[in-house]
């Protein structure tokens, strides 16, 4: 049970290249979320799932696009990536019981664009 | 909106010292969920507590306790005789529940010194 994963941990961009970070989780959790964490900023989310083939916006969705394809995984897509878009981008997911549950984080993925 | 302040920016004790982290947040939910989350210096995010709106009963982990009190809109997180493996940023999140993604604060810097 490898929980969530997050591929690529580290990647360099140029202005303007695109790109996708994929997150999977093995948990058949059925919510999943995107954030990025920026100095000083603490964690923000950008986009969410509630279910595969369904997708929505968090609090900071410019310049990403997002799939839910399949269940198990979410892909984050960077169109021509930008500097501001320098960050730590941590996928989670979560299963919804009779509470809200916690969610669970991927090991974080370090994108700098230059 | 939800808001959640974490005013200690970075907090420096010796080891074995007791240290407290603040946490408070606003929300106009009637229920809601608080969580802690420890990120040490190798990056990922590690779930520490959750805690419902509804139950105010505070919660002892081992060296680790967390004093809910809605009256003053708190949760703060006490961590008892530190060890330098404490050492992390700690972040307090709240959510309203079902597919709302985490709304996290900036952070606390916890250094213990040996």
């Amino acid at each position: 049970n490898a929980g969530v994963t997050q591929t690529p941990k580290f990647r360099v961009l140029k202005t303007g290249q695109s790109m996708t970070l994929l997150c999977a989780q093995d948990m058949n959790h059925e919510y999943m979320y995107w954030y990025r964490q920026d100095p000083g900023m603490g964690l923000r989310l950008i986009h969410y799932s509630v279910g595969e083939g369904t997708t929505a916006k968090g609090e900071v969705p410019d310049g990403y696009n997002v799939s839910r394809l399949k269940k198990q995984n979410f892909l984050l897509g960077l169109e021509s990536a930008a500097p501001s878009q320098t960050s730590v981008y941590f996928c989670a997911s979560s299963y919804p019981e009779l509470a809200t549950d916690t969610q669970y984080f991927g090991p974080g993925t370090r994108l700098t664009v230059l | 909106a939800q808001k959640v302040t974490q005013a200690q920016t970075e907090i420096s004790v010796v080891e074995k010292e007791d240290v407290t982290l603040d946490c408070v947040y606003e929300t106009r939910d009637t229920t809601y969920y608080l969580f802690w989350y420890k990120q040490p210096p190798s990056g990922e995010l590690v779930f520490l507590i959750r805690r419902n709106s509804f139950d105010e009963q505070n919660e002892i982990s081992g060296r680790y306790s967390w004093n809910f009190q809605k009256s003053t809109s708190s949760f703060n997180f006490t961590i008892t005789a530190s060890q330098v493996v404490d050492s992390a940023v700690y972040f307090c999140a709240l959510t309203g529940g079902g597919a709302d993604g985490l709304t996290f604060g900036k952070g606390t810097h916890l250094i213990i010194q040996p």
